[in-house]
This record gives C-alpha cells, sequence and structure tokens, in this order.
C-alpha cells in the first residue's frame, strides 16, 4: 500500500507570494492532519481535515488555510509569505479523525526568500 | 497543559553500545505515548506506541520503551545501536482537548549521532 504523497518536495517562494502544497493520504485514511517543522520551532500542529471539514486549528495565523477533497486529498495554503514561514511541512493521514496512529509524508520544503 | 519534554538535544553513542533517548509528559489523564523518528530529509515514521496494558512495548527496528506512571516517563531504549540508527527521534503525547477532539503534541526532538 502506498503511503502518504506529498507534492511538491521541494519549493522557494518570494515574500508576498502564496502557496499552495499537496497531500495525498494512504489509501483508506480520511483523516489529514497538517504540522508545521522549523528548528526553533519543532513540530506545531496546523489543522486537522476529515470528511471535507476542518475539526481541529492550531495556532497559526489565518494566513494558513487548507482543504480537503472528496476523495481526503488535501491541500493547504499560505497567502502573503513571509521568511517565518519557511520550514517543512509535514502531512499525517489516520483511519479515522482521533484514531491513534498517524503516518507521515516526507514533507514539503519550503524556502521563502 | 499538556506538554512533552526530550531533556537531551543531542546524544552521542558508539556503534554497539545501548541507547536510551528520554522522553517525560505532562498530561491530566493516562496518554496515549509515541516515538517517531525522522532520517534527514524525511518525513516521520512511528517507532512504536503504548495505549494501553504491559507497560513495556516492544517497536520496530530493535527499539522498545517502558511507560512508567509514577514518572511521567517514556524513555526510548535499544541494547545495541547500528550506525543506520543516526537520525532525530520525537516523542509524541496524544491527548484528548478541552473540545473533545484528540491532538497530537511533539517533543522537540534528540539527534542522535552514532560512532563507528
Amino acid at each position: 500500500k502506498a503511503g502518504v504523497t506529498q507534492t511538491p518536495r521541494y519549493l522557494i517562494k518570494t515574500r508576498g507570494q502564496q502557496v499552495t502544497l499537496s497531500c495525498s493520504p494512504i489509501s483508506g485514511h480520511r483523516s489529514v492532519s497538517w504540522y508545521q517543522q522549523t528548528p526553533g520551532q519543532g513540530l506545531q500542529f496546523l489543522f486537522e481535515y476529515f470528511s471535507e471539514t476542518q475539526r481541529n486549528k492550531g495556532n497559526f495565523p489565518g494566513r494558513f488555510s487548507g482543504r480537503q477533497f472528496s476523495n481526503s486529498r488535501s491541500e493547504m495554503n499560505v497567502s502573503t509569505l513571509e521568511l517565518g514561514d519557511s520550514a517543512l511541512y509535514l502531512c499525517a493521514s489516520s483511519l479515522v479523525p482521533d484514531y491513534y496512529e498517524q503516518y507521515f509524508g516526507p514533507g514539503t520544503r519550503l524556502t521563502v526568500t | 497543559a499538556q506538554s512533552v519534554t526530550q531533556p537531551d538535544i543531542h546524544i552521542t553513542v558508539s556503534e554497539g553500545a545501548s541507547l536510551e533517548l528520554r522522553c517525560n509528559y505532562s498530561y491530566g489523564a493516562t496518554p496515549y505515548l509515541f516515538w517517531y523518528v525522522q532520517s534527514p530529509g524525511q518525513g516521520l515514521q512511528l517507532l512504536l506506541k503504548y495505549f494501553s496494558g504491559d507497560t513495556l512495548v516492544q517497536g520496530i527496528k530493535g527499539f522498545e520503551a517502558e511507560f512508567k506512571r509514577s514518572q511521567s516517563s517514556f524513555n526510548l531504549r535499544k541494547p545495541s545501536v547500528h550506525w543506520s540508527d543516526a537520525a532525530e527521534y520525537f516523542c509524541a503525547v496524544g491527548a484528548r482537548t478541552t473540545s473533545g477532539t484528540y491532538k497530537y503534541i511533539f517533543g522537540t526532538g534528540t539527534r542522535l549521532k552514532v560512532l563507528a
């Protein structure tokens, strides 16, 4: 069974631009969560989606948004990029919400210049 | 507030030596506990998990961890480290939020270096 896939793997953007990252969960998994990983802040929860609805949200500004499609694939969007948004963005999927095991994708490395 | 502490930022061990990575948590109830490993440029791979029952849990790649309620700890161990174990290790707690949903809280990670 294929794992969680994320595209693109690497991205370089300029301040003020916007970016969209994509995540395809493991087949059959219906819950998708997003995390931001930086050397200074570690792994921080962004949001969780299930059945095309956001169930949980972390403490990030409204520039960070996401959505989930009917096939469980998810996208996250960051508008008006700032230098501090440079990070590894990880997607994790689980069978259903509140299911204890999450499986992570390889991440998208975003660099904002 | 719920939190996870990994007191060791870096650990260096020789190949073949034993390893113990520390993890302490703060949570009002018995949490669900996890250890993940992350190789450079990669996502997180689940090593093992504790939900309930036997407090000594076995994972992949020869790792084990022991849940000690009295110490609020969930330390990761391996009897003999291999060079391929060099990576960053994250402890995580799964905890219920006040709204009834469930979230993961990660520690800041321990970077393991293995000397040949």
